[in-house]
Parts: structure tokens; C-alpha cells; sequence
């Protein structure tokens, strides 16, 4: 089935440094999702991505839909302590529709104060 | 109610029980999903309603995994027979209707299999 493959797994920066991690598949998606998880929790929706080349922002966050169908980036400017979690990007395997959303292994994020 | 809530948010359990999760999704929300997240890995997909029915059970991994929904609301996902690989957060979410990617998880039930 249709895999995404996140890098890093996992960073450890320094408060205020710029993240950025990155999602590839091996087939196209046609919509790319990046959700964040904090300790004993659910996932949370950070950026929906629809059309390819697509820029978003959400505060300091910034993802884009990669041109190819294949890949998507999130970037995260000045980081602060309450960035510290897992980000994971989904997206639902084409031609199945929204049914299921298909995750990435994720990327933790340390951030040494 | 505001969110998705599940309950328990802990069971432990032996190895050979049946254990059932509970999911509560956001009202008005007809699409449900259920979700596997092992130990430092993603989501692993496991079944999806739309209503009461299950049109996607192809993420159960075994006959002894099974779900169900009640008058479009609350879902139940029953373990037969706990094996300790069952051990995982089993994350329940929903959405307005099939087709929104914008699926809202609850907090998740953390299941430990002894």
C-alpha cells in the first residue's frame, strides 16, 4: 500500500533555532496533511495541503505540497518550548477517498532550552 | 460534547481477555475511524463508519479485532482473546462526513497487554 516516509525522525534543537522535516511517497497523493502530538494525546491538525505547490502558513508553521504530488515539507520558524512533540504528516491514499488517512512515522522534536 | 473523548484512558489487561474501547465522537459528526499507534511509530489505519456501518474494515488486523457503532454516535472496539502485540493507543476519531479530511482524534486508550 501507499507509505510515507518522514525524515528526521527525530531532532533535538535549540530554543529559537528554524525546523524544517520532510515527507516523501513513492505514489502521488493528492491531499497532504501535518498533524502534531503531545504526550497522552491525539493527534491535532496543524495544515491541510490541496493543490501542489501549495504554500500555507499557520503562525510560525509553513508547509508546502510538493509540485511533484510526492513530497511535502513543514517548516517551523524561531521555536519555542511548546513545539516539543511528534509531527506527523497523513494524507489519504488516492482513489479511496477520505476514508482513511495514511501516517507517516514522525518526527520528534526535542528542543533544549 | 466539544471533542472526541474515549474511555478507558488506561487498561491493562492479561494476556487471553477481551477487552472493549469506547469512542465518543463530536456530535453532528457521521464519519468515525479508528486508529493503532504502537510504541514510537504513526497511525495505523483499522476501521472506518459512516453511520452505523463499516464500509472500510480492511486496517483490522485479525478476526479477533471487530467494531461497531450505535445510532451514529458512540463506537465500540472489542479485542478477543488479548495478545501481548495488541499492546498500542488505540485513537479514535471523527469527522463532519466521509470525504473531510479533517479527521479530530481523542486522546486515546493505552492498552497494555501483560
Amino acid at each position: 500500500g501507499q507509505q510515507l516516509n518522514q525524515s528526521p525522525q527525530s531532532m533535538f534543537i535549540q530554543e529559537g533555532e528554524d525546523v524544517s522535516m520532510n515527507c516523501t511517497s513513492s505514489s502521488i497523493f493528492n491531499t497532504w496533511l501535518w498533524y502534531k502530538q503531545d504526550p497522552g494525546e491525539g493527534p491535532v491538525l496543524l495544515i491541510a495541503l490541496y493543490k501542489a505547490g501549495e504554500l500555507t502558513s499557520n503562525g510560525r508553521l509553513t508547509a508546502q505540497f510538493g509540485i511533484t504530488r510526492k513530497d511535502s515539507f513543514l517548516n517551523i520558524s524561531a521555536s519555542i518550548p511548546s513545539d516539543v512533540g511528534i509531527y506527523f504528516c497523513a494524507g489519504p491514499p488516492r482513489f479511496q477517498g477520505a476514508q482513511k488517512l495514511v501516517f507517516g512515522q514522525g518526527t520528534r522534536l526535542t528542543i533544549n532550552p | 460534547g466539544a471533542g472526541v473523548s474515549q474511555s478507558p484512558s488506561n487498561k491493562v489487561t492479561e494476556k487471553g481477555k477481551d477487552v472493549e474501547l469506547r469512542c465518543d465522537p463530536i456530535s453532528g459528526h457521521t464519519a468515525l475511524y479508528w486508529y493503532r499507534q504502537s510504541l514510537g511509530q504513526g497511525l495505523e489505519f483499522l476501521i472506518y463508519f459512516q453511520g452505523n456501518s463499516a464500509p472500510d474494515k480492511s486496517g483490522l488486523p485479525s478476526d479477533r479485532f471487530s467494531a461497531e457503532r450505535t445510532g451514529g454516535s458512540v463506537s465500540t472496539l472489542t479485542i478477543q482473546r488479548t495478545q501481548q502485540e495488541d499492546s498500542a493507543v488505540y485513537l479514535c476519531a471523527s469527522s463532519l462526513d466521509k470525504g473531510q479530511e479533517t479527521q479530530y482524534f481523542g486522546p486515546g486508550t493505552r492498552l497494555l497487554v501483560l
